[in-house]
């Protein structure tokens, strides 16, 4: 079945770049994204990019897709105490509307 | 828009009890899913529903677990008996699929500790 993995944590520190990746085994997968969620909240879209891109940026965020070997990265640039949460990774097939989630990467920033 | 309601956003209750977690989806959104997050085991679709009807519940651990959806506005997940293992974060989401490439709207959670 689908897989989607990526690491459990990663320590930054304020205003340095952080860099979230994800690998994924469907090769049919058409939609990619990357939830957010903070703590005592529920996953929010942050952004998703499709198969057919390689790359999305929007404002300190920017999405990297290398779909021959099947990874996914989210790169948040100057990076901010409110962003630490766990960033989930997923992926879905065009004709299907149940994404598979990964484990979550729980992102710490300390000053 | 309210976004994704669930109640109640708290529940402790002890083992054997029956538990019943409310969700009530944006409205206009005709996919419903019932998720549980664990810090063993991440996040899990326990179940999912496409216009009030269940499409896939294999992902409900055990026949003490039940999801309904009688109305495009409501949903239910009961636990019946509820066990210590069941403690976990339960989030309900909604989606209209051709939108926005699937997105899942999600509710703030129900965090159900069973003593």
């Amino acid at each position: 079945g689908e897989d989607v993995e990526q690491s459990l944590f990663l320590s930054v520190r304020e205003g340095d770049s952080s860099v979230i990746n994800c690998t994924y085994t469907d090769s049919s997968s058409t939609y990619l994204y990357w939830y957010k969620q903070e703590p005592g909240a529920g996953l929010q879209l942050l952004t998703y990019i499709f198969s057919n891109m390689d790359m999305k940026q929007d404002q300190r965020l920017t999405v990297l897709l290398n779909k021959k070997d099947k990874h996914l990265s989210l790169r948040i640039a100057d990076t901010q105490t409110g962003d630490s949460a766990i960033y989930f990774c997923a992926e879905s097939e065009g004709g299907s509307y149940i994404p598979t989630f990964g484990r979550g990467t729980s992102l710490i920033v300390h000053p | 828009d309210a976004g994704v309601i669930q109640s109640p956003r708290h529940e402790v209750t002890e083992m054997g009890q029956e538990v019943t977690l409310r969700c009530k989806p944006i409205s206009g959104h005709n996919s419903l899913f019932w998720y549980r997050q664990t810090m063993m085991r991440g996040l899990e679709l326990l179940i999912y529903f496409n216009n009030n009807v269940p499409i896939d519940d294999s992902g409900m651990p055990e026949d003490r677990f039940s999801a309904k959806m009688p109305n495009a506005s409501f949903s239910t997940l009961k636990i019946q008996p509820s066990e210590p293992r069941d403690s976990a974060v339960y989030f309900c989401a909604s989606s209209t699929s051709g939108r926005k490439g699937n997105e899942q709207f999600f509710g703030p959670g129900t965090r159900l500790t069973v003593l």
